[in-house]
């Protein structure tokens, strides 16, 4: 699997908006770009995916560098429940059932 | 909606013992994973079904490792005979299909303690 690096932490202030980077170098043409955050004492959650094109939920966006090589997972206004470790990790688009977890960012929101 | 419900939360066992872990996905979903949390490892994967079928359990550490998945919506993880070492938060995960635009969707996890 490629891999993905991610800042070991990052802080950001309450109603404010957050720029998670993710860089992955490696990426393959065909390789999804998935992110998933984990709250304190529950398992992961997904948050969003794309591949190419910047793409947009209900929970944050994804921006995805015109190389591929970097992306960012944007939450637009981040509250104390948005704190969590999140993680980027790439999935190949065919036959690549398992989730590699990397050591993820941890998000301190403070008040 | 239901999400995967995992049992116990919470286990306290000793040494030795046989520990069980259960797992119910997603009603519909036909892929179940299940992943194991360190402070030292991290997440990992340990196996994954598809259909009730194991496809990759080179994810399980060694023979006191089992696990089965009887029908769609039961599954679990067994330790026999567990050790400290195995003390752990094993999540269990579905999702609809294996491929890569599924997300999976995970259980609250089952901290085991092995004393």
């Amino acid at each position: 699997d490629a891999k993905t690096t991610q800042p070991n932490s990052m802080e950001s202030n309450e109603e404010e908006p957050v720029h998670l980077p993710c860089n992955h170098s490696t990426i393959s043409g065909t390789d999804y770009i998935h992110w998933y955050r984990q709250l304190p004492s529950q398992g992961p959650e997904y948050v969003i995916h794309g591949l190419t094109s910047n793409v947009n939920n209900r929970m944050a966006s994804l921006a995805i560098a015109e190389d591929r090589k970097s992306s960012t997972l944007i939450l637009h206004r981040a509250t104390l429940r948005d704190a969590a470790v999140y993680y980027c990790i790439l999935r190949a688009n065919f036959g690549n059932e398992k989730l590699t977890f990397g050591t993820g960012t941890r998000l301190t929101i403070i008040p | 909606d239901a999400g995967v419900i995992q049992s116990p939360r919470h286990e306290v066992t000793e040494m030795g013992q046989e520990v069980t872990l259960r797992c119910k996905p997603i009603s519909g979903h036909d892929y179940l994973f299940w992943y194991r949390q360190t402070m030292m490892r991290g997440l990992e994967l340990l196996i994954y079904f598809n259909n009730n079928v194991p496809i990759d359990d080179s994810g399980m550490p060694e023979d006191r490792f089992s696990a089965k998945m009887p029908n769609a919506s039961f599954s679990t993880l067994k330790i026999q005979p567990s050790e400290p070492r195995d003390s752990a938060v094993y999540f269990c995960a579905s999702s609809l299909r294996g491929n890569s635009n599924q997300p999976q969707h995970f259980g609250d996890g089952t901290r085991l303690s092995i004393l």
